[in-house]
């Protein structure tokens, strides 16, 4: 099935330490997005690309990067997790933009410790 | 300033009952809407749209009503089954924004027996 996969579901990170979140499709749509989800919020667009031009949101702190090596493949790097960076993490793609549904991985819960 | 806004955080409703969850935004350029459900621990899924030019927009059990110069829209379910107990969130974008979806925080709908 065609689908956007998330992994890991859960990531545990130490305060400072660099981690990595990965998402792939094999729906081969061209644009992805990372969204921050926290506990009772509305879910936040954090950045995305349109092939391989990368959107940054205003307002995302330098601290998120990400990259996409190729169509089916999109990381989210924290270079230094702090405590209020724990959250979901939801990965999702659509077809073209705008106005095209997207699709939502499973998400990644990330724990900073 | 949340532009997407869903005012009731929780809903329950009786099997073989109508669910009528609402959304209201702020921003006029909005111009497609969208729901989505989630359930725990897997990402929001896609459930129904509707683009500005219509003010209704129906699939199976499920209708989404547009009111423009309200700037509400509501989605019901009717019969309302215990497989529809999730969280819904409601989305827009606006056109020429590169596909930004403006989430609302959720509500969280209970389907009791």
């Amino acid at each position: 099935d065609a689908m956007v996969i998330q992994n890991p579901r859960y990531q545990v990170t130490q305060f400072g330490k660099p981690v990595t979140l990965s998402c792939s499709q094999t729906l081969n749509h061209n644009v992805m997005y990372w969204y921050q989800q926290k506990s009772s919020q509305a879910p936040k667009l954090l950045f995305h690309y349109y092939d391989k031009d990368f959107n940054n949101e205003a307002d995302t702190p330098d601290n998120f990067q990400s990259r996409r090596p190729n169509t089916s493949f999109c990381f989210l790097d924290i270079r230094s997790p702090g405590l209020g960076d724990a959250a979901m993490y939801l990965c999702a793609t659509s077809r073209e933009a705008p106005q095209e549904t997207q699709y939502f991985g499973p998400g990644t819960r990330l724990l900073v410790l | 300033d949340q532009q997407v806004k869903q005012n009731s955080p929780s809903l329950s409703v009786q099997e073989g009952r109508i669910s009528i969850l609402n959304c209201d935004y702020t921003n006029s350029m909005f111009d497609y809407f969208l729901w989505y459900k989630k359930y725990p621990a897997e990402g929001p899924t896609f459930l129904i749209s509707i683009s500005s030019i219509k003010d209704k927009n129906e699939d199976g059990r499920f209708t989404v009503f547009l009111n423009k110069s309200a700037k509400h829209l509501s989605l019901h379910i009717v019969p309302s089954q215990p497989g529809d107990s999730a969280v819904y969130f409601c989305a827009a974008s606006a056109t020429g924004t590169a596909s930004k979806l403006t989430f609302g925080t959720g509500t969280r709908l209970q389907v009791t027996l």
